[in-house]
């Protein structure tokens, strides 16, 4: 079955650019998105098709895909986006998650 | 705007049938889009559980096996969740969500990516 590997924590300050990635066989060759999720919250959609940016979410959220790596970029990144971020993707007809990275802005 | 609401037993004893609804306001889910459930244990990663398409279709995870049933309400404006012979593994936290659909020269296909969920119920199986 398809996998997605997420690093399980990356660390940031505030102001720095974090890059989380997630990595699986011939992604770029896949649509991948990404959620966000604060405690006690439901998941929220912040890029979708590797790098769209649903309205409301803000432009310093970015995405990439290539080779076997998605990568979502958080620029600026600000104490708020202290969050749980999963990877998303699809293989034969099945939804498949990352098992998300804890990103915290210290 | 659109909400999803799922509803439903907080408690299961094992063995028996998981169920549970999502109520969708301000969209008839007759009209577009596709229905998904997402649970998530207690501390743990999302995995997904299966998607319902406006006609009825379903996709379910394999990982569940058999166990999975997804149907819709259309007069009720509601999808539905039915999950039998629940262990303690099964205790989560159950999400509804609207999957996007992309639409071309009169079908649709799923789009593959959720674009919003309901707020989630816990579901604790145990006697």
């Amino acid at each position: 079955s398809y996998e997605l590997t997420q690093p399980p924590s990356v660390s940031v300050s505030p102001g720095q650019t974090a890059n989380l990635t997630c990595s699986g066989d011939e992604l770029g060759d896949k649509y991948a998105c990404w959620y966000q999720q604060k405690p006690g919250q439901s998941p929220v959609l912040v890029i979708y098709q590797d790098i769209r940016r649903p309205s409301g979410i803000p432009e310093r959220f970015s995405g990439s895909n290539s080779g076997n790596t998605a990568t979502l970029t958080i620029s600026g990144t600000q104490a708020l986006d202290e969050a749980d971020y999963y990877c998303q993707a699809w293989d034969s007809n099945i939804v498949v998650f990352g098992a998300g990275t804890r990103l915290t802005v210290l | 705007q659109v909400q999803l609401q799922e509803s439903g037993p907080g408690l299961v004893q094992p063995s028996e049938t998981l169920s549970l609804t999502c109520s969708v306001s301000d969209f008839s889910i007759s009209s577009g889009y596709f229905w998904g459930w997402i649970r998530q244990p207690p501390g743990k990663g999302l995995e997904w559980i299966g998607t319902i398409s406006r006609s009825g279709r379903t996709y379910y995870n394999p990982s569940l096996g058999s166990r999975v049933t997804i149907s819709t309400d259309t007069s009720k404006n509601q999808f539905s969740l039915g999950l039998t012979s629940v262990t303690a593994a099964d205790t989560a936290v159950y999400y509804c969500a609207r999957e996007a659909e992309y639409c071309s020269g009169g079908s649709c296909s799923k789009d593959w990516f959720f674009d919003l969920w309901g707020r989630g119920t816990l579901v604790t199986v145990s006697s």
